[in-house]
């Protein structure tokens, strides 16, 4: 059964540090990986997401995320937070000849503390 | 191009009551998923159709139906309206392939009185 953690419902992190925001999953076919971002009354945005080569993909507003196979991690990372990277963030996994529909974690609510 | 659309926005119904919601995807895009999002359980996936034949169908009860039609407009209904079912429904398209990047819409905000 495939199936998507974020360990941390709340990440907090001081404007211009590095931010990173938790995923791990489990799949029984091959991972399609993809992170989200919803900000307030809004839909969901997407940001990025890795199907196959370098395991360090580079998405919108200058986020990235790292596959880790061995791991089964697919961790959000920005070197500099701003203030307007404040939102939810949801993790989500598609098990490529597995189940196919796209699985979401329960979400990671970020705070950027001026 | 024009993002993905659904209407209403909001919805008041009350217990017993059936509701149907609409989902126009971005132009060209064949897929279409429908998803419920509450406080307390997050997103979840409740079916996914592509070229008007329900590809995929998540773990909700009968009550919960959908359909899509031959230009790729998606609708949602559910009948016998319990307060449960209160929820952001959030409607995503897709161009086809299972890799392709799913686009959201804004929402359709449910109230179950």
């Amino acid at each position: 059964a495939q199936s998507v953690a974020q360990p941390e419902d709340q990440v907090n992190v001081a404007e211009g540090n590095p931010l990173t925001v938790k995923c791990t999953y489990s799949v029984s076919g091959n991972p399609y990986l993809f992170w989200y971002v919803q900000y307030p009354n809004r839909g969901l945005q997407f940001l990025l997401k890795y199907i196959t080569g370098d395991n360090l993909v580079k998405g919108s507003y200058g986020f990235e995320a790292e596959f880790n196979k061995s791991q089964t991690s697919f961790h959000l990372k920005k070197p500099s937070a701003l203030v307007s990277d404040s939102a939810l963030y949801f993790c989500a996994v598609r098990d490529y000849g597995g189940a196919n529909n796209l699985f979401f974690g329960t979400g990671t609510r970020l705070t950027v503390i001026p | 191009k024009a993002g993905v659309t659904q209407t209403p926005r909001y919805l008041i119904k009350t217990r017993g009551q059936q509701v149907t919601l609409s989902c126009s995807p971005i132009s060209g895009h064949r897929s279409v998923s429908w998803y419920q999002q509450t406080p307390g359980q997050g997103l979840q996936f409740l079916f996914e159709y592509f070229s008007e034949t329900q590809r995929n169908k998540g773990n909700f009860p009968g009550r919960f139906s959908g359909r899509q039609f031959s230009n790729s407009r998606s609708e949602m209904n559910v009948s016998t309206l319990e307060l449960g079912d209160s929820a952001l429904y959030l409607c995503a398209s897709s161009l086809a392939e299972l890799s392709d990047t799913q686009y959201f819409g804004p929402g359709t905000r449910l109230t179950v009185l």
